[in-house]
């Protein structure tokens, strides 16, 4: 079972719109979250990290974290052409000592042209 | 940008010959991650070290992949003997932990 579930599989919103990205965890040792953008052909970047409940924003992005129900949401607004990319979200075990990253499937993000 | 280098960037090997690829992690960072990411954009991971130290690795690396983290030298994958399953972009990450993982670009092979 994947232990990193992220929807939807694909999103599309017209520039300047708003789009919403979900993440659920089924490992409740999982208490760390990152989202990570990664354009074609590069590797993924860290965009955010949350590691407490509630909202955490940076720029245009804003992440929202629900410990209770292990959901992690990330909402980009005014979307940009550059902001089209492969978008996941990752997670670990605090206390692990190593970091080691769980990731979901990503959702691609593209915007309506 | 990250500063954490991958060498080379694309790798073509035959099924059964070595693959071997290359990492420089950002400085500073003691901890160094390898992952594999297949054609459906799925992560697995392979193995960490933490100032040279396998901290953790799965089986499939155990048994087929070869790797270290020297000091002073680049970090390095190589697996033994390819098969076809194995193409892939394989990502080096570096981290200072707890902390965000930083990506190089990444090498893609091909095992033909």
């Amino acid at each position: 079972q994947q232990k990193v579930q992220q929807s939807p599989e694909s999103l599309s919103v017209p520039e300047g719109g708003m789009a919403s990205l979900n993440c659920t965890s089924s490992d409740r040792n999982f208490q760390y979250f990152w989202w990570y953008r990664q354009h074609s052909g590069e590797g993924p970047k860290a965009l955010m990290s949350i590691f407490s409940d509630g909202d955490k924003k940076e720029g245009r992005f804003t992440a929202h974290l629900n410990k209770a129900s292990l959901h992690v949401s990330l909402h980009i607004r005014d979307s940009q052409p550059s902001d089209s990319a492969l978008y996941f979200c990752a997670a670990s075990e605090p206390g692990t000592g190593s970091n080691r990253l769980t990731f979901g499937k990503g959702t691609k993000f593209s915007l309506i042209p | 940008n990250s500063k954490v280098i991958q060498t080379p960037r694309y790798l073509v090997k035959g099924q059964g010959q070595k693959a071997k690829m290359r990492c420089i992690p950002e400085k500073g960072h003691p901890v160094v991650f390898w992952y594999q990411q297949n054609k459906n954009n799925e992560f697995k991971f392979l193995i960490n070290f933490q100032n040279q130290e396998v901290l953790q690795q799965i089986d499939m690396t155990e048994k087929r992949f070869s790797a270290e983290c020297p000091s002073n030298s680049p970090c390095s994958l190589e697996i033994q003997s390819s098969e076809a399953g194995d193409s892939a972009l394989y990502l080096c990450a570096s981290s200072p932990p707890p902390e965000t993982l930083y990506f190089g670009s990444g090498t893609r092979l091909t095992v033909l």
